[in-house]
C-alpha cells in the first residue's frame, strides 16, 4: 500500500536548522508531487509547500520564502524538508502528503520542537 | 486569520446530520478543486473529500461534500461518536499562488 514513513521528532535551539525526511513506498515516487504541511500545538493545518520529485521543482508559501529547502534522494525515494533559521513559532507538527490537488496519504508526522 | 473560513465547532447528537461550510473567494474555492481532510484527536489528517464532492475508497457514504460559488460544504449523516474529529477544508489559492486551509471546524458528537 502507499505509505509515507517520516524521520522522528528533533529538538532544536532558536536559529538552527532542521531537516525532515519522508520515504515514500508502494507507488513510482516520481509521479506525485509531495506537499509539505505543518500543524502548532493546538493550531490547523498550514501549507509550507510542493516538491515535484521528477524534476526538483517547487514552490513554497510566501511566508516560508528564503527559510525553506526542499530536495529529494530518488535511489531511497526520499523526499526532504530543510527549515532553516528556526524560531520559537516553528515548534509543530510537521506532515508530507502525496498529491496534486488533494493529498491521499500523509506521512505520521515529525514533531519538531524548537527551544531557546 | 485562514484564507478560507469554517466555523469553529459544532456538535450534534449521534444519528443525526450536520453540515461545515467552507467561505472563499473567486481565487480559490471559486476556481479549483475543493478537498477535506478528517483528523481524529491525536490523529494524523486523512483525506475525506476530494475534487469537491469524490469519496475516495475508505471514505463512508455517510460523508458527502458539494460546492457552489465560492463556498463549499462537507455533510455528515448518521452521526456517529467516533465521528469526533477536526474537519479542515483545502483548496489552492491562484492569487496567492499557496494552498490553503480552513481554519478547522471540531465536531462534537454528544
Amino acid at each position: 500500500q502507499v505509505q509515507l514513513m517520516q524521520s522522528g521528532a528533533e529538538v532544536k535551539k532558536t536559529g538552527a536548522s532542521v531537516r525532515v525526511s519522508c520515504r515514500a513506498s508502494g507507488y513510482t515516487f516520481t509521479e506525485y508531487y509531495i506537499h509539505w504541511v505543518r500543524q502548532a500545538p493546538g493550531r490547523g493545518l498550514e501549507w509550507l509547500g510542493w516538491f515535484n520529485p521528477k524534476n526538483s521543482g517547487s514552490k513554497f508559501a510566501q511566508k516560508f520564502q528564503g527559510r525553506v529547502t526542499m530536495t529529494r534522494d530518488m535511489s531511497v525515494s526520499t523526499a526532504y524538508m530543510e527549515l532553516t533559521s528556526l524560531r520559537f513559532d516553528d515548534t509543530a507538527v510537521y506532515y508530507c502528503a502525496r498529491g496534486g490537488y488533494y493529498f491521499d496519504p500523509w506521512g505520521q508526522g515529525t514533531l519538531v520542537t524548537v527551544s531557546p | 486569520q485562514s484564507v478560507l473560513t469554517q466555523p469553529p465547532s459544532l456538535s450534534a447528537a449521534p444519528g443525526q446530520r450536520v453540515t461545515i461550510s467552507c467561505s472563499g473567494s473567486s481565487s480559490n474555492i471559486g476556481n479549483t478543486y475543493v478537498s477535506w481532510y478528517q483528523q481524529l484527536p491525536g490523529g494524523v489528517p486523512r483525506l475525506l473529500i476530494y475534487d469537491n464532492d469524490k469519496r475516495p475508497s475508505g471514505t463512508p457514504a455517510r460523508f458527502s461534500g458539494s460546492k457552489s460559488g465560492t463556498s463549499a460544504t462537507l455533510g455528515i449523516s448518521g452521526l456517529q461518536t467516533g465521528d469526533e474529529a477536526d474537519y479542515y477544508c483545502a483548496a489552492w489559492d491562484s492569487r496567492l499562488s499557496e494552498v490553503v486551509f480552513g481554519g478547522g471546524t471540531k465536531l462534537t458528537v454528544l
